[in-house]
């Protein structure tokens, strides 16, 4: 089976302050991994994926298989983004997304 | 714009009652998914749809079934709705090769 881990419900941080979204996750096989964002009143919407390995609005991840970890992280908060921030995994031949149950992200100024 | 709509976006019903929700996208992707939203639980994969003669249960899927009209159309039903139903429902479609899911906006819905 495979599972996706968000530890924190919250992360409350200052603007500027370094962010670090943890998520890890269970799987036998090479999984594509993603990170998805909601901000208020808006649908969710695809923020990266591992294989793209690039950087959108100032946040990167990396698949780390050793620890089966695909952190989300950002050097400098913004207020902007604050919002509700789920990973994501699609296991080889599987047909669907499995979510974790999400991250609130509160930037405070 | 390419895109996924919900209808309707907001429902108020009685525990008992029979509802359909309904996705429409313009996205031409084969793929189609139905997820419900509840706070601290994420997202959970209710059916999801390959085509029209592809429906497979998700994690989450009794008391729900799903009907897909059409490539572009794909209708949840909760055939006798109860309050634990109560949730925000999304739903999303799949593009191919690189498996990103594009979202609607979500549809509100309240058993009382």
């Amino acid at each position: 089976a495979q599972r996706v881990t968000q530890p924190e419900k919250l992360l409350s941080v200052f603007k500027g302050a370094p962010v670090e979204l943890k998520c890890n996750y269970s799987y036998s096989g090479s999984p594509e991994l993603f990170w998805y964002v909601q901000y208020s009143r808006q649908r969710l919407q695809l923020l990266l994926r591992h294989i793209s390995r690039e950087s959108i609005k100032g946040f990167t991840a990396d698949l780390n298989k050793g620890e089966t970890s695909f952190h989300l992280k950002k050097p400098f908060a913004q207020e902007e983004d604050s919002a509700m921030y789920y990973c994501a995994l699609k296991g080889t031949g599987r047909r669907a997304l499995t979510f974790g149950s999400g991250t609130r992200l509160q930037v405070q100024p | 714009d390419a895109d996924v709509t919900q209808t309707p976006r907001n429902r108020i019903t009685k525990t008992g009652k029979r509802i359909m929700l309904e996705c429409s996208q313009t996205k031409g992707h084969d793929r189609m998914y139905w997820y419900r939203q509840d706070p601290g639980l994420g997202l959970r994969l209710i059916y999801y749809s390959f085509d029209v003669k592809d429906i497979n249960k998700g994690e989450i899927s009794d008391g729900y079934s799903v009907s897909r009209q059409a490539q572009a159309k794909f209708s949840l039903s909760l055939e006798s709705a109860i309050p634990n139903q109560t949730a925000l429902y999304f739903c999303a479609t799949m593009g191919h090769p690189y498996n990103e899911q594009f979202f609607g906006p979500g549809t509100r819905l309240t058993v009382l």
